[in-house]
């Protein structure tokens, strides 16, 4: 089975500024790598996938990066909507997929 | 629009029964496969179960196996999740997740989720 470990647990940024987050694979999971988004009592919402291809209406603030064991998701410009819990996830060796622990995106 | 809507859930005690629905529209339905993924309360997303479009191929945690079991009706567009033996731990919202349109899969649409209570 494939560990995802996020890093960090919490991020505190402020509005406006940018945010990077961390995502590693426990073995390589070529580029089949999601981010979703939650927000408080909502369902996760799909981000990126491949890695870097951002899904249908998301902003192009939001952007990811890498492949094998080691993912990064940036949000250039951080607005109000989108302090939240993302988490990764790997759909290249399956079952089971495995998602990260999730990292909160907090306002500073 | 993509809409999935589970119900089902409730309150149950340890050892008992349950079974959710997930009510699909918006989408060919029998054409994607489909998942339910749990939440525990304050927790992090768990993957629970997948089933093929057609149910050719079903695959589950190891958390759950032998104790659920999926299946979907392609006919009236729902996907199912008959719980059995039911633990403290299995306690979560339960989520029903489409996948995407070409392996390997990602989840690209979640219904809202069911809350499933274990408790005595």
């Amino acid at each position: 089975e494939i560990v995802m470990t996020q890093s960090p647990a919490t991020l505190s940024v402020s509005p406006g500024e940018r945010a990077t987050l961390s995502c590693r694979a426990s073995q390589s999971v070529s580029s089949n790598l999601a981010w979703y988004q939650q927000k408080p009592g909502q369902a996760p919402r799909l981000l990126i996938y491949g890695a870097s291809t951002r899904a249908t209406g998301i902003p192009a603030r939001f952007s990811g990066s890498g492949s094998g064991t080691e993912f990064t998701l940036t949000i250039s410009s951080l607005q109000s909507e989108d302090f939240a819990v993302y988490y990764c996830q790997q759909y290249n060796n399956w079952p089971p997929y495995s998602f990260g622990q999730g990292t909160k995106l907090e306002i500073k | 629009e993509v809409q999935l809507v589970e119900s089902g859930g409730g309150l149950v005690k340890p050892g008992g029964s349950l079974r959710l629905s997930c009510a699909a529209s918006g989408f060919t339905f029998s054409s994607y496969s489909m998942n339910w993924v749990r939440q525990a309360p304050g927790k992090g997303l768990e993957w629970v179960s997948s089933i093929s479009s057609s149910s050719s191929y079903i695959y589950y945690a190891d958390s759950v196996k032998g104790r659920f079991t999926i299946s979907r009706d392609n006919a009236k567009n729902s996907l199912y999740l008959q719980m059995n033996s039911l633990r403290a731990e299995d306690t979560a919202v339960y989520y029903c997740a489409r996948s995407g349109a070409n392996v390997p899969y990602y989840f690209d649409y979640w219904g809202q989720g069911t809350l499933v209570t274990v408790s005595s």
